[in-house]
């Protein structure tokens, strides 16, 4: 696609679901990132993907917290027994082998 | 490690007027710099960046920046604020090695004032 889709755009989970957020990276970007945005805060890399490869997973707050990219292209960051310290928005990037990056619109996580 | 800090969390100024956002970076090899602009409820849109050629670069809207390696500073400017330009700036450092992974400092809100 002309850029990276993450869907849904909102979402609202009671504390305890699990929820999984979807990014659609641009075609042929072989590089992925996931990043966690507090209100109020910077941006803070959770993990990244070269194809399916995931080759750091260093940020990630969590066990409860996974991502996978079993192709190479969609991927998908879930959350088990989500808590209210979870709320943020969760933005996917994703870059080509000559480092254009480009990030998605992200997708708001409120949990309540 | 790499880490920025952007000075000041809210920067007011009115339109027309000089607009100056301040990043300082802390990076342990020749940094790639980046300056993105975030509107509500929008992804990050990146404004310009620095990656070793020319120290001073121009990017969109009429922003640009000046790496200065003696300051350890890439602080973003525009001549003539514009309402528009309202808005959350967020500055952010890469030095490629790690997965090209960015840091990103906590953000300056942008208000231009009429």
């Amino acid at each position: 696609g002309a850029g990276v889709s993450q869907s849904p755009r909102y979402k609202v989970a009671k504390r305890g679901q699990d929820v999984a957020l979807r990014c659609d990276p641009i075609s042929g970007h072989v590089s992925l990132f996931w990043y966690q945005q507090a209100l109020g805060q910077g941006p803070e890399f959770l993990t990244y993907f070269q194809n399916e490869a995931q080759l750091d997973k260093s940020g990630l707050p969590s066990d409860r917290f996974f991502a996978e990219r079993p192709e190479g292209s969609v991927s998908t960051l879930k959350i088990q027994r989500t808590q209210q310290e979870d709320s943020a928005v969760y933005l996917c990037a994703s870059s080509s082998v000559t480092g254009g990056y480009t990030f998605g619109s992200g997708t708001r996580l409120t949990v309540v | 490690a790499q880490s920025v800090t952007q000075l000041g969390s809210h920067v007011s100024v009115s339109e027309g007027a000089l607009v100056l956002l301040r990043c300082n970076y802390s990076s342990s090899v020749p940094p790639y710099l980046f300056w993105y602009v975030q509107y509500p409820n929008q992804g990050l849109q990146l404004l310009l960046k620095y990656t070793s050629a020319a120290t001073l670069v121009k990017g969109i809207n009429g922003f640009e920046a000046e790496f200065k390696k003696s300051e350890t500073s890439f602080h973003l400017t525009k001549p003539s604020a514009h309402m528009s330009d309202a808005a959350e700036y967020f500055c952010a450092v890469s030095d490629l090695t790690t997965g090209n992974q960015f840091y990103f400092g906590t953000g300056t809100s942008l208000t231009v004032i009429p």
